[in-house]
């Protein structure tokens, strides 16, 4: 079964930085696109950034870049996402989520973890 | 950036009725346009990707349609577990991505 865990989520407070990690397994990770999409609360879905299967073609969304980086190690089969300078309006569910066909960015996303909570507050 | 308009916002409707929701791009997108179902509490699932191929283990009343700026989602027959937030997303032109607003299918 395909799976993603997300974890690293919590309260931090404006200008600190926090870590997300994905955990993934039941499918060839170094084959797909992986992404990180998040839902602030009360709002809808926001992509924030994606990464290739070799991580050469990467992409944030204009309201993270300068300020996120993602990543991803193949042999651990695992996608993390670095934000810094974190501001309120970062407060959100942020979900992993995995390319949808080998070796491209098109078709979407077909395996999502369950969420992990970041909350910046002071 | 594309930006993705859902209509309606919310829309109201029996279960066993006909359920159309539309997703507009602001420039073309050819058919690289997917649709998500997403409930309360659960993870967000693709339903439709291409604009038109239903992703594995979706049924058959759920169907998509539509290429470059004007997209369609129905669902031929409302089930009790139809009713939720349903988001288009274009994948043509990255980054970014950009998800539609979404729309809320209610019981009526």
């Amino acid at each position: 079964e395909m799976q993603l865990v997300e974890s690293g989520g919590g309260l931090v407070q404006p200008g600190r930085s926090l870590r997300l990690s994905c955990a993934a397994s039941g499918f060839t990770f170094d084959s797909h696109a992986m992404h990180w999409v998040r839902q602030a609360p009360g709002k809808g879905l926001e992509w924030v950034s994606g990464l290739s299967w070799d991580s050469g073609n990467i992409g944030y969304a204009d309201s993270v870049k300068g300020r996120f980086t993602i990543s991803r190690d193949n042999d651990k089969n695992s996608l993390h996402l670095e934000m810094n300078s974190l501001r309120p309006e970062d407060t959100a569910v942020y979900y992993c989520a995995k390319g949808n066909g080998p070796r491209t960015f098109h078709y979407g996303m077909d395996v999502w973890g369950q969420g992990t909570t970041v909350i910046v507050s002071s | 950036d594309i930006v993705m308009t859902q209509s309606p916002t919310t829309l109201s409707v029996s279960p066993g009725e006909r359920a159309t929701l539309s997703c507009r791009a602001s420039q073309s997108v050819s058919s690289n346009l997917a649709w998500y179902q997403h409930k309360p509490g659960l993870t967000p699932r693709l339903l439709i990707y291409a604009a038109s191929t239903r992703a594995p283990g979706i049924p058959a009343r759920f169907s998509g349609s539509g290429s470059g700026t004007d997209f369609t989602l129905t669902i031929g027959s409302l089930q009790s577990e139809d009713f939720a937030v349903y988001y288009c997303q274009q994948y043509d032109n990255w980054p970014p991505w950009t998800f539609g607003q979404g729309t809320k299918v209610e019981i009526k």
